[in-house]
């Protein structure tokens, strides 16, 4: 059962136009949502991240987006740059033990077209 | 952000033997760690979760008493991959986190297992 799903597992896009990267979660007892960046054979760095009060967070170029009701989270990037190809997982974390695992999306791999 | 490493890098093993990972937090006192595993082109699989001082706690279907976790001190815990098989070739990457739950994972750079 994929808790986190990031369906569009690839988007290219023009340099200096928007970047927008989806991602859908089922459980409602998901309070804390991350997005991460991965090169290949390196690990995720971390990017910018949403607690459940806020419905966005803006950091630079990065903005995340959260719609509770529809259990929908996004990252906008802008302006895209060709420095930003990479893999984008989303992640989300709490439950009632408390423990805030990370639960990954299957990713989401950016190229963006100079 | 902070910073933590892993050791080593890459590793190329014969069946049978045992290999050891170490993740260290460089800047922070990291008193949860987790261990993730990766196959290619697919999403990050946490295998268990390691406090300072207490026994790991595994996800369903990891094996316990294959993959043993040891988190002595609060900047680095081991992953030790117990006769290995080629079936446990794949990428491993730890995380760490500071003291409240909700703060956020830093990863390290991930180790790439090879079992021959």
């Amino acid at each position: 059962d994929q808790q986190v799903k990031q369906n569009s597992p690839s988007l290219s896009v023009q340099e200096g136009r928007i970047s927008i990267l989806n991602c859908d979660y089922t459980n409602s007892m998901f309070d804390y949502f991350l997005w991460y960046k991965k090169y290949p054979a390196e690990g995720p760095t971390f990017l910018i991240s949403i607690s459940s009060i806020k419905d966005k967070n803006e950091d630079g170029r990065f903005t995340v987006f959260l719609n509770k009701s529809a259990k929908h989270l996004s990252l906008h990037i802008v302006p895209s740059q060709p420095g930003d190809s990479a893999v984008y997982f989303c992640a989300a974390s709490g439950d009632a033990s408390g423990t805030y695992k990370y639960i990954f999306g299957t990713g989401t791999r950016l190229k963006v077209l100079a | 952000g902070a910073v933590v490493s892993q050791h080593p890098s890459w590793v190329i093993c014969k069946s049978g033997t045992s290999v050891k990972i170490e993740c260290r937090s460089l800047d922070f006192q990291a008193t949860t760690m987790f261990w993730y595993r990766q196959f290619p082109k697919q999403s990050l699989m946490l295998m268990a979760t390691s406090n300072e001082g207490s026994k790991a706690t595994y996800e369903q279907g990891v094996e316990k008493d294959k993959f043993l976790i040891n988190h002595a001190s609060l900047t680095l815990s081991t992953l030790t991959v117990t006769s290995a098989h080629p079936e446990d070739s794949s990428f491993y990457i730890c995380s760490a986190r500071g003291g409240s739950a909700q703060e956020t994972q830093y990863f390290g750079p991930g180790t790439r297992l090879l079992v021959l």
